[in-house]
């Protein structure tokens, strides 16, 4: 079954550590994206990219970093210069061409900074 | 920027509508509608192009208007698997490939 994938569900981190949000896509897909999820926000994005070797950041990209080395990977960073990393995170995909083509979401990982 | 949803949040008894309003500030190509569960990961309702076009759900309908930048999520009969936060995302420029969301409408539909 093709689809995303992203682990661990749950993450538990002390303050000032680096962590690394792994997102795995067998779609085909070119074009990547990660959200951050708090409660009453809506989803914002942090970064994306189109295509291996190139991203771009989004509107809340401070404190994070990612890497784009296969078409099916987009690992997040989420870095100690990140001041409050407690979140849900979204990792989705998309196929590029034309904006008639659906974002598909992973199931997500709820990192606790603690 | 943001579009802007309302209401915030509805509660609804089985078989009753609702109309969830998405509303930008900004020109717009598409607008994106999904749905999510407590926990889970948005899914995907429906899209809504410039120019009529559309793609979605059989059951799940929408319009939207250009000239307002709007978009309007209609449920009709609702039913208790219909509870759940909807977002609307919207793409101001063809090749873009970048969605803006909302911050949600909670529904809650109860028996």
């Amino acid at each position: 079954d093709g689809g995303i994938t992203q682990s661990p569900k749950y993450l538990f981190r002390k303050e000032g550590q680096n962590v690394t949000l792994s997102c795995e896509q067998n779609l085909n897909h070119d074009a990547m994206y990660w959200y951050r999820q708090d409660p009453g926000q809506g989803l914002r994005l942090i970064y994306y990219s189109q295509i291996v070797n190139d991203f771009q950041k989004g509107d809340i990209a401070e404190g994070y970093s990612v890497s784009r080395e296969k078409k099916e990977s987009f690992p997040l960073t989420v870095t100690s210069a990140q001041k409050n990393p407690t979140a849900f995170y979204l990792c989705a995909s998309r196929l590029a061409g034309g904006t008639y083509n659906e974002q598909f979401f992973g199931p997500g990982t709820r990192l606790t900074v603690l | 920027q943001q579009p802007v949803q309302s209401p915030q949040a509805v509660i609804l008894r089985e078989g009753e509508d609702a109309v969830i309003n998405c509303s930008s500030s900004k020109a717009l190509y598409s607008v994106h509608w999904y749905r999510q569960k407590h926990g889970e990961a948005p899914v995907f309702l429906m899209i809504l192009l410039k120019g009529g076009e559309q793609k979605g759900h059989e059951k799940i309908s929408a319009s939207f208007n250009e000239k307002k930048q709007q978009s309007s999520l209609y449920l009709t009969a609702s039913q208790l698997s219909y509870s759940g936060t909807y977002f609307c995302g919207t793409d101001s420029g063809a090749g873009s490939y970048q969605l803006t969301f909302g911050k949600g409408t909670k529904l809650s539909v109860i028996p």
